[in-house]
């Protein structure tokens, strides 16, 4: 089975803090994703990444930042962190082409 | 772009008995997820369709693919409490190579026992 462990399931920060979530996979999965989920809006891409080093910019990148070092780990970054971005984040992975993506256990982040 | 539309958006059944929950698209599907959620967790894999008429189950829930490739139903039989939760269907985003999902709104399910 898949294995995609998320660092964090309650996460707690204030008001312009750095925040990094942490997303690592034990597949040797070429893609990984970074979404939010947010009552109402459904799940937002915000970025992706199809290889080490390598990322696109998904529906909703602003604020954020990503960086993968390494093909297992996938981070997310808010630079500043703000209220509005108070919601839960999902990582998840897939090898290739016509295949699932796999999701982790997710990241409830409040900012106060 | 394209946008899947799921129904219903809710929807309480008694346990025992059978639900569908369809989504559909506004473009050909060239692979279509499902996935469920609870709570406050990720999204578990449920099945993948890519042909046309292509049905699959697991244990007690089966999805289909319509034979023109735009709309997918997923239908529980005899429901149980532990099929609540939301119900998201996903899809290749071909304008982004399939290295995309786009996804449905999701359906709540509750079962009332």
């Amino acid at each position: 089975d898949v294995k995609v462990t998320q660092s964090s399931r309650y996460l707690v920060k204030r008001t312009g803090e750095k925040v990094f979530l942490e997303c690592v996979q034990d597949m040797d999965h070429e893609n990984m994703f970074w979404y939010r989920q947010d009552p109402g809006l459904g799940l937002r891409l915000i970025y992706f990444s199809y290889d080490v080093k390598m990322k696109e910019k998904g529906d909703i990148p602003e604020g954020y930042s990503v960086s993968r070092e390494k093909k297992e780990r996938f981070s997310l970054i808010l630079e500043s962190a703000s209220t509005n971005q108070t919601s839960m984040y999902l990582c998840a992975t897939k090898t290739g082409l016509n295949q699932p993506q796999h999701f982790g256990d997710g990241t409830r982040l409040s900012i106060l | 772009s394209q946008e899947l539309e799921q129904s219903p958006q809710s929807l309480i059944v008694q346990e025992g008995k059978n639900l569908t929950i369809n989504c559909t698209s506004s473009k050909t599907l060239y692979g279509l997820y499902w996935y469920k959620q609870k709570y406050g967790e990720g999204l578990i894999f449920l099945m993948m369709l890519q042909k046309g008429g292509e049905e699959k189950s697991h244990e007690k829930i089966t999805a289909k693919l319509d034979e023109k490739k735009q709309q997918s139903s997923l239908h529980i039989t005899a429901s149980q409490p532990s099929h609540a939760g939301i119900y998201l269907c996903g899809a290749d985003d071909i304008m982004e190579y399939g290295n995309k999902l786009v996804f449905g709104a999701g359906t709540i399910l509750r079962v009332k026992s």
